[in-house]
């Protein structure tokens, strides 16, 4: 299972852009890049998956270089019901499909 | 609506007692999975199955087991073996045959008293 790393935590106001990096160096061929946001007491929920290149949603994009090391969700115009946890994790597409949780990243949107 | 239920929200334990967590989902998904989710921290996998009658422990089993005896149910029960027990618990589905995210539900928050 690959191992994904992406900032503790990120600050950002009401109507900006949010751009949030997650490094997974050890990606393999067949992995996609899913993003989920987690508000306090409740589960997941998924926001965007990728393979390569961009991804677009009516909530995010996902941005995916060539080599795939790396990967970058994009929320625009963020509001204060953004202030979340959001997971990056890669995912396998074998039939276990066990996911790997890291720490995420805790956005919080200021006035 | 389909979707994943997860009863009670919040469970309270004494010290040596079993609790079960329930799980139930509609989606007709053939994998569940269990998390445990500490403060400030990411999940981790307690058990998943893939289909009915089968089930494999993940990387924090001890303490803890499961029955999948229907499709559609996945409880998990904290033994009192567990000594740290307290934390949220995520239940998730998966539909195997298609590459879709995983869906989770609410959780419950087991406290000790």
């Amino acid at each position: 299972l690959a191992k994904t790393t992406q900032p503790i935590s990120m600050d950002s106001y009401e109507g900006q852009e949010v751009n949030i990096t997650c490094s997974h160096n050890n990606i393999a061929t067949n992995d996609y890049i899913t993003w989920y946001q987690q508000f306090p007491s409740q589960g997941p929920r998924f926001i965007i998956q990728g393979y390569k290149t961009k991804v677009t949603n009516e909530v995010a994009s996902l941005f995916i270089p060539a080599d795939r090391k790396s990967s970058t969700l994009s929320l625009p115009r963020v509001s204060l019901s953004d202030t979340a946890v959001y997971y990056c994790l890669v995912e396998s597409s074998g039939s276990a499909r066990q996911l790997t949780f890291g720490s995420g990243t805790q956005l919080t949107v200021l006035p | 609506d389909g979707g994943i239920t997860q009863s009670p929200k919040y469970l309270f334990r004494k010290e040596g007692q079993n609790v079960t967590l329930s799980c139930e989902q509609n989606l007709n998904h053939d994998a569940m999975y269990w998390y445990r989710q500490d403060p400030g921290q990411g999940l981790r996998l307690i058990y998943y199955s893939q289909i009915v009658n089968d089930f494999q422990k993940g990387d924090i089993a001890e303490g803890y087991s499961v029955s999948r005896e229907k499709k559609e149910s996945f409880p998990l029960t904290v033994t009192s073996a567990q000594k740290n027990p307290t934390a949220f618990y995520l239940c998730a589905s998966w539909d195997s045959g298609r590459h879709q995210p995983q869906h989770f539900g609410d959780g419950t928050r087991l406290s000790i008293l």
